[in-house]
């Protein structure tokens, strides 16, 4: 499989599920991105990856909790979310190296917080 | 901090009309400049960027943009729209000497009319 793959792509969960996005890159990058995109807004960076090491946090809210266990696997770990939670959940990576790069991105996650 | 402005929220053109999509920057240096495209449901696809060098880009599916410092802008072009363009489009902005983040603007939407 090539480029940036995320599982699952769709996911429907209540308010007090816990529940994980996983998204996996086969381009060799050293950096990896979760956005979040909502109806009507723009793309929101939440979280920056950079050889495994957190380098942002967009205060994002504890309910959402990465984890990066090697350069290739990025996860979003999710736990009493709210509805306004809901939206497509982009993952994307980089070359890295400190600098910006084309980010390729996966075809995302469609959450439904119940 | 760098921003991204895409004036346009919505636009419908022709099938074979020429199309502009437009974006202003502001970010004090000289930037790394990007244009996305996202079909529903999918992740973004990278049509062109901007790094330095001719300030004219040629990207994929015959897409152009022009880098105009005088202006702040990075204008996409193509000079006669498919039916298969529409979709939403994205331009981004990073920080050279900067972090691998990139900003992305609100987006446009494209309609394209039989």
């Amino acid at each position: 499989e090539t480029g940036v793959t995320q599982t699952p792509r769709h996911l429907v969960m209540g308010m007090t599920n816990k529940k994980s996005l996983k998204c996996e890159q086969h381009l060799g990058h050293n950096a990896m991105y979760w956005y979040k995109q909502s109806a009507k807004k723009p793309l929101e960076l939440m979280f920056v990856y950079s050889l495994e090491e957190r380098v942002e946090n967009n205060s994002v809210p504890s309910r959402f909790s990465p984890e990066c266990p090697n350069s290739s696997h990025l996860f979003l770990h999710l736990h009493t979310l709210q509805p306004e939670d809901s939206a497509l959940y982009l993952c994307a990576s980089s070359p890295g190296g400190g600098r910006p790069e084309t980010q390729y991105f996966g075809p995302g996650t469609r959450l439904l917080v119940l | 901090a760098q921003s991204v402005t895409q004036p346009d929220i919505h636009i419908t053109v022709s099938e074979g009309a020429s199309l502009e999509l437009r974006c202003n920057y502001s970010y004090g240096a000289t930037p790394y400049l990007f244009w996305y495209v996202q079909s529903p449901g999918q992740g973004l696809q990278l049509l062109l960027k901007y790094f330095s060098g001719d300030t004219l880009v040629q990207g994929i599916k015959g897409f152009e943009a022009e880098f105009k410092r005088s202006q702040s802008s990075f204008n996409l072009r193509k000079p006669s729209v498919h039916w298969s363009d529409a979709a939403e489009y994205f331009c981004a902005v990073g920080a050279k000497g900067g972090s691998e983040k990139l900003v992305f603007g609100k987006g446009t939407k494209l309609t394209v009319n039989p």
